[in-house]
């Protein structure tokens, strides 16, 4: 069974940093791209990252360019989200999928405040 | 970047009605290479992860009832529901992933009458 379950989500101060973690088992995680989605509190689906399978390319939303980085360690089935400079419209909650299948983590929850 | 336009906001039915879905992007999404448009519909209820319903436009993943049905190539694409059932009552979502950044569309929320 495909299982995505994403991690390190917390209350930030803006202008902080934080590193998400979603964690991969019932597939050959190495094998695929992997994304990073997430969705505002009562608003629509916002694509940010993709990561190829091996971490050759990888490609972001305008509107997190340059502050957030998607990596990936294939020996632990993990992929990451490290948000820098986070400002108030970073809040949301964080999925990971794997859009092949169509299987999505559930979520984990950044609340960017002072 | 290619937007994706997706009507209505809010969709109210009954049960056993069917309702349309309809999403435009702004660019074509039929791959010249494959002849395949790389359209995909999601649902997500309240709580809960998006669920993948339609994929190409219109393949229908595995275990979705044939009532969800997938159309459309180039620009114009559909999600149409037969016989809406109350657990149908999600919001539903276009995402084009043809090229990057890949774009939803901004939801549709189908509702009870």
């Amino acid at each position: 069974e495909v299982q995505l379950v994403e991690s390190g989500g917390g209350l930030v101060k803006p202008g902080s940093s934080l590193k998400l973690s979603c964690v991969a088992s019932g597939f050959t995680f190495s094998s695929y791209g992997m994304h990073w989605i997430r969705q505002a509190p009562k608003k629509g689906l916002e694509w940010i990252a993709l990561i190829y399978y091996d971490s050759s390319n990888k490609y972001y939303a305008d509107s997190v360019k340059g502050r957030f980085t998607i990596s990936r360690d294939n020996s632990k089935n993990t992929l990451y989200l490290e948000m820098n400079s986070l400002r108030s419209e970073d809040t949301a909650m964080y999925y990971c999928a794997k859009f092949w299948g169509g299987y999505w983590g559930q979520g984990v929850m950044v609340t960017v405040s002072s | 970047d290619i937007v994706m336009t997706q009507s209505p906001f809010s969709l109210a039915v009954s049960e056993g009605e069917m309702v349309t879905i309809n999403c435009k992007s702004s660019q074509s999404l039929l791959s010249s290479g494959n002849q395949k448009n790389y359209l995909a519909w999601y649902q997500q209820k309240p709580g809960q992860s998006p669920k993948l319903l339609i994929y190409y436009a219109s393949t229908r993943q595995s275990g979705v009832p044939d009532r969800f049905i997938g159309s459309g190539s180039g620009t114009d694409f559909t999600l149409t529901i037969s016989d809406v059932q109350a657990e149908d009552l999600a919001d539903y979502y276009c995402l084009q992933h043809y090229s990057y950044p890949y774009t939803f569309g901004a939801g549709t929320k189908l509702e009870l009458k």
